[in-house]
């Protein structure tokens, strides 16, 4: 499987911009990057994901480079409610349609700061 | 809320038992997933099932096992269980269990092998 490698975490101030990194210089043509959060004693929170092209939606942006080795996760105003361990996921799709579960590494810690 | 349900929410249980934990998908999902969540290993992906059938398997012990049923809710069976059993278990879903989805996980269930 594709592996994927973060910072184990990192330090922002509240309503200010935070972009989290993310390498996967192994990843495949087929692999969808996907961006999950898990907030304290909560379970895994969708947060985005793409294939080739940048993504917006509401709640952040993902930004892909052009080979595909690297991303990152943009909250455009962070606040408190966004400390989190951030988690970017490679998931492949098999010939037939189907994929494995996430796998999950060890994800960025975000801490913010009021 | 995910929408996903899961019960029980904590589970204290002994060593060598068996527990079973339930899990309802989002109403429309067919793809059930089953992660476990321990202090020293992270999120783990166990296993997961399509309508019924398995699609794909994870790092899941031989003493564990799953089903999905005609209503499309999943159990999770674990047996003869173990100190290093004690985990948090979450069930997610999705509606195809394709990689360009999304997964929705429920909260959790908390088991405690004593």
């Amino acid at each position: 499987d594709a592996k994927t490698t973060q910072p184990n975490s990192m330090e922002s101030n509240e309503e200010e911009p935070v972009h989290l990194p993310c390498n996967h210089s192994t990843i495949s043509g087929t692999d969808y990057i996907h961006w999950y959060r898990q907030l304290p004693s909560q379970g895994p929170e969708y947060v985005i994901h793409g294939l080739t092209s940048n993504v917006n939606n509401r709640m952040a942006s993902l930004a892909i480079a052009e080979d595909r080795k690297s991303s990152t996760l943009i909250l455009h105003r962070a606040t408190l409610r966004d400390a989190a361990v951030y988690y970017c996921i490679l998931l492949h799709m098999y010939s037939g349609g189907g994929a494995d579960g996430l796998t999950f590494g060890k994800g960025t810690h975000l801490i913010i700061q009021p | 809320d995910s929408g996903v349900t899961q019960t029980p929410k904590h589970l204290i249980t002994a060593t060598g038992q068996r527990v079973t934990l339930r899990c309802s998908p989002r109403s429309g999902d067919l793809s059930v997933y089953w992660y476990q969540q321990s202090l020293d290993q992270g999120l783990q992906f166990l296993i997961q099932y399509y309508n019924g059938e398995e699609r794909a398997k994870g790092n899941i012990l031989e003493r564990f096992s799953a089903q999905q049923f005609p209503d499309l809710h999943s159990e999770l069976n674990l047996s003869s269980l173990e100190l290093g059993d004690s985990a948090l278990y979450f069930c997610a879903s999705s509606v195809a269990g394709t990689p360009e989805e999304t997964q929705y996980f429920g909260p959790g269930t908390r088991l405690l092998v004593l």
